[in-house]
């Protein structure tokens, strides 16, 4: 899983219920991120956190909240105010903060409301 | 504000020959560029990076040329395999912050 897990892989939920993904990574890297891929816009990025107890906001953060309480987890939570929230979500970790090295993705969540 | 565009949804190529994907990218203080590979319902793997210094970078079947002036890069599949079917985003940064992708294409190998 190249060292981060993302949990569960498919989610359901009814509209005006919040839920919370899980991304968890093992490799004490410093930053995390997370993304939100629809058919044709690419990878959008919603909210990132370079260290503990700090995170900032991405492009399209409206409607999700996240936490960083400890290093190794950065869980998302999309609340009822986000309009479109079906989607695929992905979280993804760097060495570095914002490394040009690149990030590592998890596997994804497909997230369904219904 | 698109910083990072592929203007191709789409690419179909026949087993054995060369698949070409493109990418503009409007942003000049982008120093690194990279292409990373998804299959459905699953996160994007890395495939190859170029840094700005440099206008080709190769690994095996896959090669980045950077076109600085143009802004412009392209990734090349030679040869190309069915199992290079995938989608194919770019993505650029700026002096190590945070990467942009771009909306990604699908390429289809038909054997």
């Amino acid at each position: 899983d190249g060292g981060i897990t993302q949990s569960p892989k498919y989610l359901f939920r009814k509209e005006g219920q919040n839920v919370t993904l899980s991304c968890e990574q093992n490799l004490n890297h410093d930053a995390m991120y997370w993304y939100r891929q629809d058919p044709g816009q690419g990878l959008r990025l919603i909210y990132y956190s370079q260290i503990v107890n700090d995170f900032q906001k991405g492009d399209i953060a409206e409607g999700y909240s996240v936490s960083r309480e400890k290093k190794e987890s950065f869980p998302l939570t999309v609340t009822s105010a986000q309009k479109n929230p079906t989607a695929f979500y992905l979280c993804a970790r760097s060495i570095l903060p914002g490394a040009s090295y690149g990030y590592t993705f998890g596997s994804g969540t497909r997230l369904t409301v219904v | 504000d698109q910083q990072v565009k592929q203007n191709s949804p789409s690419l179909s190529v026949q087993e054995g020959r060369i698949s070409i994907l493109n990418c503009d990218y409007t942003n000049s203080m982008f120093d690194y560029f990279l292409w990373y590979k998804k299959y459905p319902a699953e996160g994007p793997t890395f495939l190859i990076s170029i840094s700005s210094i440099k206008d080709k970078n190769e690994d095996g079947r896959f090669t980045v040329f950077l076109n600085k002036s143009a802004k412009h890069l392209s990734l090349h599949i030679v040869p190309s395999q069915p199992g290079d079917s995938a989608v194919y985003f770019c993505a650029a940064s700026d002096r190590g912050s945070r990467l942009t992708f771009g909306e990604g294409t699908q390429l289809t190998v038909n054997p």
